[in-house]
C-alpha cells in the first residue's frame, strides 16, 4: 500500500520560504501513471488545492499561489517537495501531500499524507 | 475567482438517508469536472471516497453514492451510521487547475 510522508520545519518566519518535502513509500514516483500533490488546510477551514506534478517535472499550480509556489521531484529519492516564498501568518496550515492518479482518463485522489502543521510566525 | 459551494451543515438520523450537493460558481456540474468526494474526522487527514462523479475507491464503503443532481455533484449517504459523522468536501477540476468546495458538516443525531 502506498504512503506519503510530510516533513520539514514546523515553524517558519515571516518573509521566509516555507520546504516541505513528501516521501513516498509503497510505490515508486518514476514508474508514472500518477501526479504528486500538495494540500493545505487553514485552522478550522477547508482545503486548499496548492497544485502537482508529474515524475517527468511538469507541474500545475493554484493561480492564486502560483506566483510563490514552486514543486519540485527527485525520484532517486522518491520524494517530491513544495516551496511556498515570501510567506505570511496566512500561510499557516496543515500542509497535505496526496497522490492523483487516472483511469481510463480519470483523474482521482487517493492516498494522502497525515499532514504537517506549519506556523508562521516571529 | 471560481467558487464551489456545498451545504455548510447538514443533519440525519442513523439509518437515514442524506444527499449533500457540490455546485460551481461558473455553471451546471458536469461529469467533465471529475467530481471527488472526501471525508475528513476532526484531527485526521481527509479520506477519498468518490471520483469521477460515481466511482468508489476500494476502501469506500457501499452506503456511499455519487451522482450529478440538478446540475450539481451529489454526494448520497443510504443507511447512515453514527460513524460517517465528519465534515465532507467535494473538488471540481476546472481544466488544469482542482477547487475544493467549502465543505458539509454532517451530524448523525
Amino acid at each position: 500500500q502506498v504512503q506519503l510522508q510530510e516533513s520539514g520545519p514546523g515553524l517558519v518566519k515571516p518573509s521566509q520560504t516555507l520546504s516541505l518535502t513528501c516521501t513516498v513509500s509503497g510505490g515508486s514516483i518514476s514508474s508514472g501513471g500518477y501526479y504528486w500533490s500538495w494540500i493545505r488546510q487553514h485552522p478550522g477551514k477547508g482545503l486548499e488545492w496548492i497544485g502537482y506534478i508529474y515524475y517527468s517535472g511538469s507541474t500545475y499550480y493554484n493561480p492564486s499561489l502560483k506566483s510563490r509556489v514552486t514543486i519540485s521531484v527527485d525520484t532517486s529519492k522518491n520524494q517530491f517537495s513544495l516551496k511556498l516564498s515570501s510567506v505570511t501568518a496566512a500561510d499557516t496550515a496543515v500542509y497535505y501531500c496526496a497522490r492523483v492518479g487516472a483511469v481510463a482518463g480519470t483523474p482521482f485522489f487517493d492516498y494522502w499524507g497525515q499532514g504537517t502543521l506549519v506556523t508562521v510566525s516571529s | 475567482q471560481t467558487v464551489v459551494t456545498q451545504e455548510p451543515s447538514l443533519t440525519v438520523s442513523p439509518g437515514g438517508t442524506v444527499t449533500l450537493t457540490c455546485a460551481s460558481s461558473t455553471g451546471a456540474v458536469t461529469s467533465g469536472y471529475y467530481p471527488n468526494w472526501f471525508q475528513q474526522k476532526p484531527g485526521q487527514a481527509p479520506r477519498a471516497l468518490i471520483y469521477s462523479t460515481s466511482n468508489k475507491h476500494s476502501w469506500t464503503p457501499a452506503r456511499f453514492s455519487g451522482s450529478l443532481l440538478g446540475g450539481k455533484a451529489a454526494l448520497t449517504l443510504s443507511g447512515v451510521q453514527p460513524e460517517d459523522e465528519a465534515e465532507y468536501y467535494c473538488l471540481l477540476y476546472y481544466g488544469g487547475p482542482w477547487v475544493f468546495g467549502g465543505g458539509t458538516k454532517l451530524t448523525v443525531l
